[in-house]
This record gives structure tokens, sequence and C-alpha cells, in this order.
């Protein structure tokens, strides 16, 4: 079983500050995604990551593959009250797919 | 466009009934996906279809749960007998020529589903 770890589980901050939460594994996954979950509604899809090392911007949103593809990483620059949400990543192995538990991002004005 | 459709939005049930969880996914997508989410466990992959054949099921809990695909427009998944252990949000999700790779799963908006 390919367990996808997500930390921090719970992270509360202030408008402007900048954020980096995480998304790790001991297993090597083929693709990474990120989605945003908002109260009340299905995820919605971020970003796919394919390639070891690859960086991906969307706009105050950098997402990076770890070189190993076992790991990754979501960094906010500025959050917004708009950013509020749970956070969740999901790996695909070989036979397999998960989601990490999420990071559960609160921005206050 | 639609996105993917599920019904009922809320479920509340005593123990011992059966439920009925519905999910109509995009047209033209050709994998449907159920989940089931909690604060406890986060968002578990139930089990998925391939049009409309089942291909793991291996997430599913127990023999109380079972799913159905019958046509490429609908789905079924269903509860008998229903314990207050799988009060949750349901999710359904839909995806074309993929399972996970660059090809995005679009998510319902879920079922909450409350056993008494």
């Amino acid at each position: 079983t390919q367990l996808l770890e997500q930390s921090p589980q719970f992270l509360s901050i202030q408008e402007g500050e900048n954020l980096t939460v995480y998304c790790n594994s001991s297993s090597v996954f083929s693709s990474l995604q990120w989605y945003r979950q908002e109260p009340g509604e299905g995820p919605v899809l971020l970003v796919t990551v394919v390639t070891g090392g690859e960086v991906k911007k969307l706009k105050r949103l950098t997402f990076q593959f770890g070189d190993a593809r076992k790991d990754s990483s979501l960094h906010i620059t500025a959050a917004q009250p708009g950013d509020t949400g749970l956070y969740l990543c999901a790996g695909e192995g070989d036979n397999d797919m998960r989601f990490g538990a999420g990071t559960r991002l609160t921005v206050k004005p | 466009d639609a996105g993917v459709i599920q019904s009922p939005r809320h479920e509340v049930t005593e123990m011992g009934q059966e439920v009925t969880l519905r999910c109509k996914p995009i047209s033209g997508h050709d994998y449907l996906f159920w989940y089931r989410q909690t604060m406890m466990r986060g968002l578990e992959l139930l089990i998925y279809f391939n049009n409309n054949v089942p291909i793991d099921d291996s997430g599913m809990p127990e023999d109380r749960f079972s799913a159905k695909m019958p046509n490429a427009s609908f789905s079924t998944l269903k509860i008998q007998p229903s314990e207050p252990r799988d009060s949750a949000v349901y999710f359904c999700a839909s995806s074309f020529n993929g399972r996970l790779g660059n090809q995005p799963q679009h998510f319902g908006d879920g079922t909450r589903l409350s056993i008494l």
C-alpha cells in the first residue's frame, strides 16, 4: 500500500503570508495531483506533476515534484481568504491510486 | 456543461435500512470512481469502473457494500444493511481515458450520509 502523508494537517495564517504544505511517501509515483476542496463540494484538480523535479506555477501557487517522485510540495505566496480549503494530494503507483488526508488551510482576513 | 451529478445530496436513515446512492458521470467519460470521505480516514477509493466494468473493488469495506454501473451514464452504490459507522460523505468522480496520470478526475458534490 502506498501511503501519502500530508503535513501540516491544519494551518491557519493571516492574509498576505506565505505557506508551504507537503505531501510525502516512501513509494515512487508515476504522477501526482493536487486538489482543493471547499466545504460542501467535491475536490477540484489544481495541477498534475509527472516528471521528477518538475515545477509548475498556477498564479500564486507553486507546485514541485521531488526528484525521486516520492514527495511534493505546494507553496502559496501572499495567501488570500479565497485560498481557504482542504488541499489534497493524490499519487498514482503501478496499480494503485491514493489520496492523502489533506491539509486544511484557513486564511484569515 | 453538466458536471458529475450525485443524488441525493443528503441522506439520513436508521441503521439496518438499505441506502442507495446515485451518480451520473460526465458524458463521454469512461472511468467512474466511488470514494468515501471521513475526518478520520480522509478520502478513500472504494471501487472504480472502466467502460461500465468494475476493475478494482478492493476498497469496498464489506459485503454490505455493492456498486453497479448498468450503463455509461449511471452508477449506484448500495449499502445493505447500513450501520452508523457508514456515516460519511460519498463522492463519485469520472475521468476520460485514464485513472489518474494526466487526466483529471471530476468530482460530484457528494452525498452526505448519516446512519442513526
